[in-house]
């Protein structure tokens, strides 16, 4: 039972173009979203978050959206940068449940071509 | 560098066998997680431990264990190895529960089994 998806397993976009991933959700008790970056031979690194309580969160070049009747995510990454490229991780949590665990997606491989 | 450390980093065996991986989380964080990530797979959950005491499981099979130490050091014990266990094993680390902050990946066990 996949309760976080992430159904692009990759996306390519040009230096300095948007780049959308898309992550869908299951559970409505999760209250708590988050996206980590990943490169080869690296754990996941935290990128950023969100409270169900919101539909938006911004940081520099990523921001992240929530659209909670729709249980959906969005990363935008603008401009994108070769940098950039990794793989994404979306992962949920339910904060009520306090437990802590993160349940993640399958991850979406990003490259930005220069 | 996240601050946690796992090891081995690489690690080959044959079916059957036993194996043992190692975690030390950050300095001060009480929250000590397991994630396996198979071939083309997301990072799946495991096993939660926070304080020494088990919080939180995942789909861990029967044939794997874990503890928390009372130096809040981890150890992911697997057993009977079969060809399908080969993954890269995360361990991670976060100082609060639940979480609303983010969590620290070690950069990983891979594990082989032949």
């Amino acid at each position: 039972d996949q309760q976080v998806k992430q159904n692009s397993p990759s996306l390519s976009v040009q230096e300095g173009r948007i780049s959308i991933l898309n992550c869908d959700y299951t559970n409505s008790m999760f209250d708590y979203f988050l996206w980590y970056k990943k490169y080869p031979a690296e754990g996941p690194t935290f990128l950023i978050s969100i409270s169900s309580i919101k539909d938006k969160n911004e940081d520099g070049r990523f921001t992240v959206f929530l659209n909670k009747s729709a249980k959906h995510l969005s990363l935008h990454i603008v401009p994108s940068q070769p940098g950039d490229s990794a793989v994404y991780f979306c992962a949920a949590s339910g904060v009520s449940s306090n437990t802590g665990k993160l349940i993640f997606g399958q991850g979406t491989t990003l490259q930005v071509k220069p | 560098d996240s601050g946690v450390t796992q090891t081995p980093k690489h690690l080959i065996t044959a079916t059957g066998q036993r194996v043992t991986l190692r975690c030390s989380p950050r300095s001060g964080d009480l929250s000590v997680y397991w994630y396996q990530q198979s071939l083309d797979q997301g990072l799946q959950f495991l096993i939660q431990y926070y304080n020494g005491e088990e919080r939180a499981k995942g789909n861990i099979l029967e044939r794997f264990s874990a503890q928390q130490f009372p130096d809040l050091h981890s150890e992911l014990n697997l057993s009977s190895l079969e060809l399908g266990d080969s993954a890269l094993y995360f361990c991670a680390s976060s100082a609060t529960l639940p979480i609303t902050g983010e969590l620290f990946f070690g950069e990983g066990s891979r594990l082989t089994v032949l």
